[in-house]
């Protein structure tokens, strides 16, 4: 069964930084391209980072460039969001999602929250 | 990339079908054939309903149909039941292999 479990999520002063992790679990981690997508309290998700099958290749939304990085260790089957400078337009439920062959989240984790705030 | 626009509420009776629709441009929606759907319980992780405008994942129920006409894609629930009460949301494919874009979302009632 396909498993995708976030963690690292909490509250966090502006200007903080935090990580985030999703391990992964019941498929072969390394052929899949992970993305980051997050989901502010009432609005609909939106697309954060994406990494290649093998970490090579990442990319971010416009909103985080310069701010976050996405990484990933295959040996560990575990993906990360190291996120920077955050602001209250950073709150937001975080998933980590399963790119399937034609081009959709087909497995989501359950999310973890970030919360901004002094 | 600018969301795609979603009906914010849709309704209908046990039974009823109902269609929410998902415009774009021909930069993402009409430009490929690469719209998913994602239905979302109240505190859950949204969940694939359609991918490729109109294939289903296994287990997904054959009540849950996608289509799409130019720049605009729709999903219709047949014979609605209660359980289909949830957020839905569209995506598309938008030229890059990682940049996609999300629909506001559609709360779907069950009368």
């Amino acid at each position: 069964e396909v498993q995708l479990a976030e963690s690292g999520g909490g509250l966090v002063q502006p200007g903080g930084s935090l990580r985030l992790s999703c391990a992964a679990s019941g498929f072969t981690f390394s052929n899949f391209a992970m993305h980051w997508v997050r989901q502010a309290p009432g609005k609909g998700p939106e697309y954060v980072s994406a990494i290649s099958r093998n970490g090579a290749d990442t990319y971010y939304a416009n909103s985080v460039k310069g701010r976050f990085t996405i990484s990933r260790d295959n040996s560990k089957n575990t993906l990360y969001l190291q996120m920077g400078s955050l602001g209250a337009e950073d709150m937001a439920v975080y998933y980590c999602a399963r790119v399937g062959s034609s081009y959709s989240y087909d497995y989501w984790g359950q999310g973890t929250l970030v919360t901004v705030s002094s | 990339q600018s969301a795609l626009t979603q009906p914010p509420s849709a309704s209908g009776s046990p039974g009823q079908s109902v269609t929410i629709s998902c415009t774009g441009t021909s930069s993402d929606v009409g430009g490929y054939n690469y719209v998913s759907w994602y239905q979302q319980h109240p505190g859950k992780a949204p969940k694939l309903m359609i991918y490729e405008v109109s294939k289903r994942p296994s287990g997904v129920p054959d009540r849950f149909s996608g289509s799409k006409s130019g720049n605009t894609a729709s999903l219709t629930v047949s014979g609605l039941q209660a359980e289909d009460e949830a957020d839905y949301y569209c995506n598309s494919y938008a030229g890059s292999s990682t940049v996609r874009v999300f629909g506001g979302g559609t709360k779907l009632t069950v009368l």
